[in-house]
C-alpha cells in the first residue's frame, strides 16, 4: 500500500469555479501535511504546509487536514488559468517525505 | 526561481551506460534529496544526504548511488541503465533543521535512455 494515494483526476474547470483536491494516507504518524504546485516542465513548488486538523488559509487557497480520517484536501476558490498545473500531496515525518502521484487542474478562461 | 541548480536539464544516453547528474543546493541549505518523478510512479524519494552523510533512503536501486560533497553539491550516479530509467530526477534542498516539509526543487534532469 502506498503511503499516500492522490485522486488522479485530470480536472477541468471554468474560470471562478471551486476545485477541491483531496488525498489520503495510510499511517497516523505522519505530521506534515503539504501542497505541491507543479508547471509543467519546472520544479514542484511548495504552496502550503500544516501540522494540524483543521483549515489552514492562503489568499484563495485553503488546505484542510482531517487526521481522523487520514484525508487531506486542497481547496481553490476563484480559480484563475493561471492556477493551472499539477497539484501534489506530501505528507512527512522526520525527514522522509512522501508524494501523491499528482493531479492535473486546467482552469479554462 | 527555488535557488537549487541541477545540471544537465536533458540528458539522452543508451542501456547499459553511466550518467552523473548534479545538484547545487540553495545556499545555506545542508539537506538535498533525489526524486525520481515518471509518468505512472508520481515523485518517488530515492536519498536525502545532511551534511555530507545519508540520511534516508528510498527505492533506491542498487545501480543507483549518490553522494554529497563537502561544498554540499549532490551527486547522483545512475548505473547499468535501463529504459526503465527514463524518467525527471529532481533534486531538493531544505533549511538547515527544517522539519515542516519545506522542500525547494529544482527544475530537474530529464533523463532519455534509448
Amino acid at each position: 500500500q502506498k503511503e499516500v494515494e492522490q485522486d488522479p483526476g485530470p480536472l477541468s474547470v471554468p474560470e471562478g469555479a471551486i476545485v477541491s483536491l483531496n488525498c489520503t494516507y495510510s499511517n497516523s504518524a505522519f505530521q506534515y501535511f503539504m501542497w505541491y504546485r507543479q508547471y509543467s516542465r519546472k520544479g514542484p513548488e511548495l504552496l502550503m504546509y500544516t501540522y494540524s486538523s483543521g483549515n489552514k488559509e492562503d489568499g484563495r487557497f485553503t488546505a484542510q487536514v482531517d487526521k481522523s480520517s487520514k484525508y487531506i484536501s486542497l481547496f481553490i476558490r476563484d480559480s484563475q488559468p493561471s492556477d493551472s498545473a499539477t497539484y501534489l500531496c506530501a505528507i512527512g515525518m522526520g525527514n522522509q517525505f512522501y508524494f501523491g502521484t499528482g493531479t492535473s487542474l486546467t482552469v479554462i478562461p | 526561481d527555488s535557488g537549487v541548480t541541477q545540471t544537465p536539464k536533458h540528458l539522452i544516453t543508451a542501456t547499459g551506460q553511466r550518467v552523473t547528474l548534479r545538484c547545487s543546493p540553495r545556499s545555506g541549505d545542508l539537506s538535498v534529496y533525489w526524486y525520481q518523478q515518471s509518468l505512472d510512479q508520481g515523485l518517488q524519494f530515492l536519498i536525502q544526504y545532511y551534511n555530507g552523510e545519508e540520511r534516508a533512503k528510498g527505492n533506491i536501486l542498487e545501480r543507483f548511488s549518490a553522494q554529497q560533497f563537502p561544498d554540499l553539491h549532490s551527486e547522483l550516479n545512475l548505473s547499468s541503465l535501463e529504459l526503465g530509467d527514463s524518467a525527471l530526477y529532481f533534486c531538493a534542498s531544505s533549511p538547515r533543521g527544517a522539519r515542516t516539509g519545506e522542500l525547494f526543487f529544482g527544475e530537474g534532469s530529464r533523463l532519455t535512455v534509448l
